[in-house]
């Protein structure tokens, strides 16, 4: 029974270069949630996501991010043209519709150089 | 919108004692839910214990148990028989169903230390 699964766990990228991280939620699980934590601080909403949908993008940057959850395969965060700005811990987290069931993977640490 | 406010940077307790680390949130949903997270060294981020706001009776999780004043907009998490392996920060979060998405609202958190 595994848990919600990221990679890369690390991910080093160059000012410009696109950052492209992977979220497979459990099993059954058809909802995704991406957060951004800076360092010392809580971590913030970014996006919801269900299967091909976008549901909620309030937290999402305009321009550079992107996110989908296609119907097979990880969810995806996409990062175009990184800055150092970007540099953060980036969590998904996967569940049903409702809070009984919402849990977080081990997170990728994006470093722009 | 939701905030959630985490008055403790840090905190240090010895093993074995109690320690009660404190939260205050402030929304304007009357339906939401109040979490505490744990997020060890790993940085794996680990529901410690829920709570949604229409249940009177405080929330309990083994060692851990929240204090939770509707009124006072407030919530608190007592560890009782502190562990080395409690050494972590800890998040208190909010959530509510708006628009159809249950995203959590977080605070800054409160780091701690159980000392030997």
């Amino acid at each position: 029974n595994a848990g919600v699964m990221q990679n890369p766990r690390h991910l080093v990228r160059r000012r410009g270069q696109e950052a492209r991280l992977r979220c497979s939620p459990m099993k059954g699980h058809s909802h995704v949630y991406w957060y951004r934590q800076l360092p010392e601080e809580g971590l913030k909403f970014m996006v919801y996501l269900q299967k091909e949908n976008i549901i909620d993008e309030s937290g999402m940057p305009k321009e550079r991010f992107s996110a989908e959850f296609p119907k097979e395969g990880p969810s995806i965060l996409r990062i175009q043209q990184v800055v150092r700005g970007d540099s953060a811990a980036y969590f998904c987290a996967g569940g049903l519709a409702s809070y009984n069931e919402q849990f977080f993977g081990p997170g990728t640490r994006l470093t722009v150089l | 919108a939701q905030t959630v406010t985490q008055s403790q940077p840090e905190m240090s307790v010895q093993e074995a004692e109690t320690v009660t680390l404190s939260c205050t949130y402030d929304t304007s949903e009357s339906n939401y839910y109040l979490f505490w997270y744990k997020q060890p060294p790993s940085r794996q981020m680990i529901l410690v214990i829920r709570q949604e706001a229409y249940k009177q009776q405080n929330a309990t999780e083994n060692r851990f148990s929240v204090n939770f004043q509707k009124a006072a907009k407030s919530f608190s998490l007592k560890i009782s028989d502190s562990q080395l392996g409690d050494t972590a920060m800890y998040f208190c979060a909010s959530g509510h169903s708006g628009a159809g998405s249950y995203q959590l609202t977080f605070g800054k958190g409160t780091k701690l230390s159980v000392i030997p």
